[in-house]
Formats: structure tokens, sequence, C-alpha cells
């Protein structure tokens, strides 16, 4: 059974910095490229970054590039986001979710709450 | 970034009734290798999002076959043929084409009146 499970969110003060994790398992992590999208409260889905299978392309929505690195570490299954000078405006639910190689999203995790208020 | 606009952003339905949600690209959907990449996705309150279309008209599994898609080229359409209570919740569609910008549409919340 796919399983992403995504830590680390929490509350931090505007200009700080919180690291993402979404653990993968019951499929082949290396394989796949990886995303991440996310959801201010009671707002719609935002796609934010993606990186491709080798980690040797990525790419960030104009609103966090600079701010946000995305990365992946195979050997452990696991996806990253690194956020820094956080804002208010990235407060959302982050989402890890695995792009299923045909111009989709086909397995989304449960989601992690990153809270950006002083 | 290609646009993607649904309608109507909130769609109250009486059970057993149809249901459609229109969305539509700001550019074609076909990609230079002849598929169209658009997807819905469902999200109930309080859960992930979570696919039921891909590619314009493919169920997913388990995806009751009261749900069907359809459309072409800028112009897509969910369809609910008999909503059920669990039907209840927010649907957005996706353009996956423009890699790697993948957009999604605003969201339409389905109610029960």
């Amino acid at each position: 059974e796919v399983q992403l499970v995504e830590s680390g969110g929490g509350l931090v003060q505007p200009g700080g910095s919180l690291r993402l994790s979404c653990s993968a398992s019951g499929f082949t992590f290396s394989r796949y490229a990886m995303h991440w999208v996310r959801q201010a409260p009671g707002r719609g889905l935002q796609y934010i970054s993606v990186i491709t299978r080798n980690g040797g392309f990525t790419y960030y929505t104009d609103s966090v590039r600079g701010r946000f690195t995305i990365s992946r570490d195979d050997s452990k299954n696991t996806l990253f986001l690194q956020m820094s000078s956080l804002r208010p405006e990235d407060t959302s639910v982050y989402f890890c979710v695995r792009d299923d190689g045909a111009g989709s999203y086909d397995f989304w995790g449960q989601g992690t709450m990153v809270t950006v208020s002083s | 970034d290609v646009v993607m606009t649904q309608s109507p952003l909130s769609l109250p339905v009486t059970l057993g009734q149809p249901a459609s949600i229109s969305c539509r690209s700001s550019q074609s959907l076909v990609h230079s290798d002849g598929n169209t990449y658009l997807n819905w996705f469902q999200q109930r309150p309080g859960q992930s999002p979570r696919r039921l279309i891909y590619k314009v008209s493919n169920r997913d599994s388990g995806v009751p076959d009261r749900f069907s898609g359809s459309g072409s080229g800028t112009d897509f359409t969910l369809k609910i043929s008999r909503v059920e209570a669990e039907d209840v919740g927010v649907y957005y569609c996706m353009q996956g084409t423009h890699w790697p910008t993948w957009t999604f549409g605003q969201g339409t919340k389905v109610e029960i009146k």
C-alpha cells in the first residue's frame, strides 16, 4: 500500500525557518517525481514545487522561489521541503504528492500544518 | 501559467439528482504526445484530495461509475449522475499538460440542498 506521511509542521514566527519531511512507503520511491502542494485555510490547492526522479531538476512556483528548497533522499525514501524567510501568507497545510508520470497526482499524504504567526 | 477556471464555485444539489462542474483552461491542454492531461480531484471535508478522473475521462480504481469526465482542448466537465451524501466536498480540476507548472482550478463546493 502506498503511503506518504508528512511531518515537521508547526508554529513559526515570520522570517523563521522550518523543514518538512515526507516519508514514503509501499512503492519504489526513487522511480517517481515528487511534488509539494499546499492549501491555505479555507482556500484551494496550490502547486509549490517538484523534484524529478534523480533530483536533477527542481522547480518552484514564483511565490516561494528563492525561499523554499525541495530535496530528496532516495536511500531513506524521504522527500523534504526546507522553508526559510517564512511569511504569514505561507500558512497552509502542506501535502506531499506522488507524480504518476502521466500528468497527474495519484497519491497524496495527509498533510502537515504550517502556521506563520507572531 | 495556464489558468484553470471552474464554474460554478458553489453547487447545491438534491440527493439523487445530477450535478455538473465545468472547467476551462486558458490554453489548450493537448500535449505534444497527443494526450490531454486533465484531472479531477475530490476533497471531502477534513480529508486530503483524492483523484477521481485522469486524462479527461479515465476513472480511478474504486471511483463509482456515477462520476464521469468529458471534454477536449480547453473545455472540460465532471458529471455526477446521481448525487449521494458521500459526494459532499470540494472538486478541483487540474492540468498536468504544461510541465512543470501544473495548475488547479479554484474548486467547486458541492453540498446537499
